[in-house]
């Protein structure tokens, strides 16, 4: 059973601080990393994706991933209330499919 | 492009009546998902399809039923609502399977059995 383990929060960050978001996976086999990003009654949409070990930026987000830890994680720089969301990882392990976890709350306060 | 879509957006089912929620995309993807996520969930993979004439079963498919006829539509079938099958239904579609492979999801569905 390949599992993806996230704390589920809430994560409260003041305005303009860093919010650090993690994920772990059960499964050594998994190739490639999505963070995607869900408001409160709204469908999933995609944030980035890594897939490669080390650090992936874009823009005030950055994705780290450590293969070897099993670990990857988000990075939001500046944070902002418009920030806050249910942040989801998920992992595709090569085959179809996703395994995504619970989902971390991010609460951003002015 | 219109991307995902769902329909109906909202369903109050009885116990025991069947429903279909309808799936289509307009981004020529051959790769189709059903998922249901429960509150404070993550998401659960109900089924999926690789192609048309193809589908798989996911993490949570009793209950439910699909079939893929057309590249557009994946359609998920209830039958004999329970209310354990009250959720928010997310269908997605992506282009394949490679690294970098996106799923992109529709509006969603919620469904309440009574």
């Amino acid at each position: 059973q390949k599992e993806v383990e996230q704390n589920s929060g809430p994560l409260s960050v003041p305005e303009g601080a860093i919010a650090s978001l993690n994920c772990t996976y059960s499964d050594r086999g998994s190739q490639s990393f999505f963070w995607y990003r869900q408001y409160s009654g709204k469908s999933p949409e995609l944030i980035m994706f890594i897939y490669s070990n080390g650090d992936k930026e874009d823009g005030r987000f950055t994705a780290q991933l450590n293969k070897a830890s099993q670990y990857v994680s988000l990075l939001i720089r500046d944070s902002q209330p418009s920030d806050s969301a249910t942040y989801l990882c998920a992992v595709n392990s090569g085959y179809s499919t996703l395994t995504f976890g619970k989902g971390t709350m991010l609460l951003v306060s002015p | 492009n219109a991307g995902v879509t769902q329909t109906p957006k909202f369903r109050i089912l009885k116990i025991g009546q069947s429903m279909t929620l309808q799936c289509a995309q307009d981004m020529n993807h051959n790769y189709m998902y059903w998922y249901r996520q429960d509150p404070g969930m993550g998401l659960k993979l109900i089924y999926y399809s690789v192609g048309a004439g193809i589908t798989d079963k996911g993490e949570v498919p009793n209950g439910y039923n699909v079939s893929r006829s057309t590249t557009e539509d994946f359609p998920l079938r209830l039958e004999l609502a329970a209310p354990s099958q009250t959720s928010v239904y997310f269908c997605a579609s992506s282009s394949g399977t490679g690294l970098r492979e996106t799923q992109y999801f529709g509006p969603g569905t919620r469904l309440l059995v009574l």
